[in-house]
């Protein structure tokens, strides 16, 4: 069971909105309403901000949204702010032994 | 606060052994499904295993790099998560974390979405 492939990176502006990619198979995303994204700034743990594909737990900003399609999940932030500038990672269920897959991970930058 | 607290992280030789620890408070620990994660270095995350609760069955699941040398186990009266790794190999060198999900209403997402994390503690192996 190989990685999710994620961007390495994605940049945009103040203001603007921005999609990052989740791409896996069918025995992963596409085969399960189970794809959570999550934030994690430097030195910080990870913060979980979308589950099973487009949920926002308690406390997340409507800014961030998930959706997927086919394979495919993105996790979109609108609205840009400095603050959103982090690392994001996605990760699905998956049948198999391994029960999780991650993303390489994405570098947001705003400019 | 809720917190998991991993320790137990070391060098040790290939072939060695090591037990980890997570430590957990804040959380009503005797419900939680425990997860162990790793980041070997320059990589991304890898999923190791999980230990059910007792109630959910008490069963655990191991990624296949790790089945049969690494044994996770609890004891829900120290609020505590083992991770016994035997037999190791330098490819199992890397940072690693305890997680858990968590239940929203009657919906459990004990096993896709992690809403707690550990500092993680370095397991190196190398001779």
């Amino acid at each position: 069971q190989s990685a999710l492939t994620q961007p390495a990176s994605v940049s945009g502006s103040p203001g603007q909105s921005i999609t990052i990619s989740c791409s896996g198979t069918s025995s992963d995303v596409g085969g399960y309403n189970y794809v959570s994204w999550y934030q994690q700034h430097p030195g910080k743990a990870p913060k979980l901000i979308i589950y099973a594909v487009s949920n926002r737990p308690s406390g997340v900003s409507n800014r961030f949204s998930g959706s997927k399609s086919g394979n495919t999940a993105s996790l979109t932030i609108s609205g840009l702010q400095a603050e959103d500038e982090a690392d994001y990672f996605c990760s699905s269920y998956t049948r198999g032994t391994t029960l999780v897959l991650f993303g390489g991970g994405t570098k947001l930058t705003v400019l | 606060e809720v917190q998991l607290v991993e320790s137990g992280g070391a060098l040790v030789k290939p072939g060695g052994s090591l037990r980890l620890s997570c430590a957990a408070s804040g959380l009503t620990f005797i419900n939680a499904w425990m997860t162990w994660v790793r980041r070997a270095p320059g990589k991304g995350l890898e999923w190791v295993g999980r230990i059910k609760s007792k109630t959910g069955g008490g069963t655990t699941d191991y990624a296949a790099p790790v089945k049969g040398r690494f044994t996770i186990s609890r004891d829900d009266s120290k609020n505590t998560v083992y991770l016994q790794m035997n037999s190791l190999k330098t490819e199992d060198t890397a940072v690693y974390y305890c997680i858990t999900g968590f239940c929203s209403g009657a919906s459990c997402h004990w096993d896709d979405a992690f809403t707690i994390w550990g500092q993680g503690t370095m397991v190196t192996v190398s001779s």
